[in-house]
């Protein structure tokens, strides 16, 4: 079963605390993005990832720190830095197909302060 | 510049009714426009897409409207039923790149039954 893997589905943070969020892909994309998503906003984009040991800040990457040291995984850390953290957050993968690249969403994390 | 407005919010319409979804942008620079539907503790999955050298493009209940020279494109669903209901974005993108994608804020249409 293809796809991309988003753990865990819930996840409380305390204040002061490192929160890791996991993302796995199967499907053998090179690019992945982290997004967060707010209640009545849009998704915002805060890091992406276009080959293995390489990833660039998005529009919102304070306070949020990533790694890709394995092509199908690009794990997420909410750092303590970041003062507002609750949110659904969004992992990716994505193809090009024809003239764009088309994104394959996981499930999600809802992430929430104690 | 690059924000794509998008309304409205919120969506009530009836079985087999038509719903309509909204929206602009600025950045004539755009040119790729994705429709993303997303239904509750879900991620978001492309549902259809138009690129603005065309004015219109459908795929079954499914339109993209395209206006190059009012910067607005639209989503309809014909026929709508209530297993659409789910929350709508519409995109914005430059050269069809996913890092380069601006998101509208989202429409939740909910259809009765």
């Amino acid at each position: 079963d293809g796809g991309i893997t988003q753990s865990p589905k819930y996840l409380f943070r305390k204040e002061g605390q490192n929160v890791t969020l996991s993302c796995e892909q199967n499907l053998n994309h090179d690019a992945m993005y982290w997004y967060r998503q707010d209640p009545g906003q849009g998704l915002r984009l805060i890091y992406y990832s276009q080959i293995v040991n390489d990833f660039q800040k998005g529009d919102i990457a304070e306070g949020y720190s990533v790694s890709r040291e394995k092509k199908e995984s690009f794990p997420l850390t909410v750092t303590s830095a970041q003062k507002n953290p609750t949110a659904f957050y969004l992992c990716a993968s994505s193809i090009f197909a024809g003239s764009h690249e088309k994104l394959f969403f996981g499930s999600g994390t809802q992430l929430s302060v104690l | 510049q690059q924000q794509v407005k998008q309304s409205p919010q919120s969506l009530i319409v009836q079985k087999g009714g038509i719903s309509i979804i909204n929206c602009a942008y600025e950045n004539t620079a755009f040119d790729y426009f994705p429709w993303y539907q997303q239904f509750p503790g879900k991620g978001p999955a492309l549902l259809i897409a138009i690129r603005p050298d065309v004015s219109e493009k459908k795929e079954g209940r499914f339109t993209i409207s395209f206006n190059k020279s009012a910067k607005q494109f639209s989503l309809h669903i014909m026929d709508s039923q209530p297993g659409d209901s789910a929350t709508y974005f519409c995109a914005a993108s430059i050269t069809g790149s996913a890092r380069q994608l601006t998101f509208g804020s989202g429409t939740q249409l909910t259809v009765l039954p």
